[in-house]
């Protein structure tokens, strides 16, 4: 069956950068794009932005230009995020959701990663 | 900047119905934009309810069904049930690997 887990809750510094892994499994990893979405506490759901595992092409959410950046791993089929400049109002769940190319919706959904930034 | 607007709660009796819009704060949307719906429970990862307009996604009742109504996605739901409380979400594809969710429906079931 198809997993998407990703790594631990973090704390840091504001200031600080943050960088949240996933790691599927359970289907053909270069066949799904993966999107990040966040929700801070009590609120809804914020896009972030999308990586291409076959090409590594990226697209992100004009919020977060120049602070965000993803990556993956074909050989271990992890997708990376990596958020800097951390303040307190990216304290919030990132989740990763993958979407089976060219079907433009979020098929499955990673566990969700608590970043809390504080001083 | 265009944004993605969800009516911020709704209210529904048990059995009844209810329709959910989403719309664009800039024009219209139409099935080209791919509108998809989601539910979420406090506490729980979103669940996929509706994609591509209409398609319902694998083991979802087929009480939810969405829509396009005049110049807005819209997910109905037939039969209203108490654990269909939740928070919905869409999110829209606005083009160039671009995406968008709308701000969320409370849905309270009473």
């Amino acid at each position: 069956q198809v997993q998407l887990v990703q790594s631990g809750a973090e704390v840091k510094q504001p200031g600080a950068s943050v960088k949240v892994s996933c790691k599927a499994s359970g289907y053909t990893f270069i066949t799904y794009n993966m999107h990040w979405v966040r929700q801070a506490p009590g609120q809804g759901l914020e896009w972030m932005g999308i990586i291409n595992p076959n090409d590594g092409d990226t697209s992100y959410a004009h919020k977060f230009w120049g602070r965000v950046s993803m990556t993956r791993d074909t050989s271990t089929s992890t997708v990376y995020m990596e958020l800097s400049s951390l303040r307190s109002e990216d304290t919030a769940i990132y989740y990763c959701a993958s979407e089976k190319s060219g079907t433009y919706f979020l098929e499955y959904w990673g566990q969700g990663t608590l970043v809390t930034v504080s001083s | 900047q265009t944004v993605v607007t969800q009516e911020p709660s709704f209210s529904v009796s048990p059995g009844g119905t209810v329709t959910l819009t989403c719309g664009l704060s800039s024009g219209s949307v139409s099935t080209n934009h791919y509108p998809s719906w989601y539910q979420q429970t406090p506490g729980q990862a979103p669940r996929t309810l509706i994609y591509s307009t209409n398609t319902r996604s694998s083991g979802v009742p087929d009480r939810f069904s969405g829509s396009i109504l005049g110049n807005k996605a819209a997910l109905t739901i037939t039969g209203a049930q108490a654990d269909d409380e939740s928070a919905y979400y869409c999110m829209i594809y606005m083009g160039s690997g671009i995406y968008m969710f709308g701000g969320g429906t409370k849905l309270t079931v009473l």
